[in-house]
């Protein structure tokens, strides 16, 4: 089992839909928990931190973590074409300072 | 502006050359790495430096290597020993220590091509 998965997609959505994005993983220890988006040849920018579990709202985006479940989610909100990136879950157990990246999902918002 | 910078964004070579990608920050950061992304298979760690003159190596440092002279700096020279180059390479920093949250600043990327 792969530490970390994340489903690739493709994900198409018409403009302002509910967009959910997830990831599970299986190293119990992780406890910071990150999602990246990455737009086309650019390099990925952080999008959401949360530490342990429980929800973290901004704006149109909330990061859920269920440490029992070893499950992350992304939720975006009436969701825009410029949404449309590859949206990278990352963790880590802190201390080492090394995140581990699921292999991202890409998600096109279409007018 | 603050950031990172990455150079070439380009770049061809031939098999059996080494080649060099530039990484300079002026964030004031003392942690740095290097990534490789690949089509489907997300972001995976080269090297890493969390201090001038010291560096770790990642999950993949086979064929790679690096230098980290200057706390601004930390170029990763790709090696003929690389069995698959071709690939786009991203340079990050952060802060290091109790401070870390997570976060990575990533700069452009470099996208090397061997032919």
């Amino acid at each position: 089992q792969k530490e970390v998965e994340q489903d690739p997609g493709p994900l198409s959505v018409p403009e302002g839909a509910i967009v959910s994005l997830n990831c599970t993983y299986s190293n119990s220890a992780f406890q910071y928990f990150m999602w990246y988006r990455q737009y086309s040849r650019k390099g990925p920018e952080l999008l959401m931190y949360t530490y342990s579990s429980g929800n973290k709202e901004d704006g149109r985006f909330t990061a859920q973590v269920d440490k029992s479940s070893k499950y992350i989610s992304l939720f975006i909100r009436d969701s825009q074409p410029s949404d449309s990136a590859t949206y990278l879950c990352a963790m880590s157990a802190g201390g080492s300072e090394k995140l581990v990246f699921g292999k991202g999902t890409k998600l096109t918002v279409n007018p | 502006d603050g950031g990172i910078t990455q150079s070439p964004k380009y770049l061809f070579r031939k098999e059996g050359q080494n080649v060099t990608l530039s990484c300079e920050q002026n964030l004031n950061h003392d942690a740095m790495y290097w990534y490789r992304q690949d089509p489907g298979q997300g972001l995976r760690l080269i090297y890493y430096s969390q201090i001038v003159n010291d560096f770790q190596k990642g999950d993949i440092a086979e064929g790679y290597s690096v230098s980290r002279e200057k706390k601004e700096s930390f170029p990763l020279t790709v090696t003929s020993a690389q069995k698959n180059p071709t690939a786009f390479y991203l340079c990050a920093s952060s802060i290091a220590g109790g401070g870390w949250t997570g976060e990575l600043f990533f700069g452009e990327g470099s996208r090397l091509t061997v032919l």
